[in-house]
């Protein structure tokens, strides 16, 4: 069975610097896509960035990056210049194909506090 | 675009009672998931939709849980009769497509059971 695992419950990064929040996954597929998903205190969580699992090259979305290593099966977010607004709860999510359903599986999820 | 909506935001009962959770998936989505967080904890999968069939309900807890999407619009989650450990937030998501593109949540609904 897949697991996704965040090791962090809590961070914090001043505003401006740069945060890692990390992800493992377990999985015996090969291919699959792995999501980090932002939930802001509002409480809707929204895609923040997406990777599929044949592509070497790392997702970037402006401020958000990720570190991609497959034969680790690591999966961390990157963010850059964090700003007062990127405080949430974000979650690392892995989605399979083997089986024929789109389930996402998610991990526990780290809060992550913005100080100005 | 109206986005993914939840009724309630909040639901208090006693156990043994009955509630019912409303999603309103974005228009034209077939695809329709339930999740549910307990505190502190992943947020763990309960069922998925295409249109108005199951297409997987693994991870419903068990019979006291019962999802319809009629007419593949709208869904509903009953528990009956709840249980203390029901508690946690219930959110709803839906995606267009194949089920791989990215997920719209609602923003969930609390469900206290004391």
């Amino acid at each position: 069975a897949q697991t996704v695992t965040q090791s962090q419950p809590e961070m914090s990064v001043q505003e401006a610097e740069t945060v890692t929040l990390s992800c493992t996954y377990d999985t015996s597929e090969n291919n699959y896509y792995l999501f980090w998903y932002k939930q802001p205190p509002s409480r809707q969580m929204i895609l923040v960035i997406r990777q599929e699992a044949y592509k070497q090259q790392n997702a970037t979305e402006n401020r958000f990056s990720v570190n991609f290593q497959k034969a680790a099966k690591s999966f961390s977010l990157k963010i850059s210049d964090s700003q007062l607004g990127d405080t949430a709860m974000y979650f690392c999510a892995f989605m399979g194909l083997a089986s024929g359903t789109y389930k996402y599986i998610f991990g526990t999820g780290t809060r992550l506090k913005v100080l100005a | 675009e109206a986005g993914v909506t939840q009724f309630p935001s909040h639901s208090v009962i006693e156990k043994g009672q009955t509630v019912t959770l409303r999603c309103d998936p974005i228009s034209g989505h077939d695809n329709l998931y339930w999740y549910r967080r307990v505190m502190g904890k992943e947020i763990k999968f309960l069922l998925h939709f295409v249109k108005e069939s199951k297409q997987d309900e693994s991870g419903m807890p068990n019979n006291r849980f019962l999802a319809e999407r009629t007419g593949g619009t709208y869904s509903t989650l009953k528990v009956q009769p709840a249980e203390l450990e029901d508690s946690g937030v219930y959110f709803c998501a839906s995606s267009q497509g194949k089920g791989n593109e990215k997920l719209f949540f609602g923003s969930g609904t609390q469900l206290s059971v004391l």
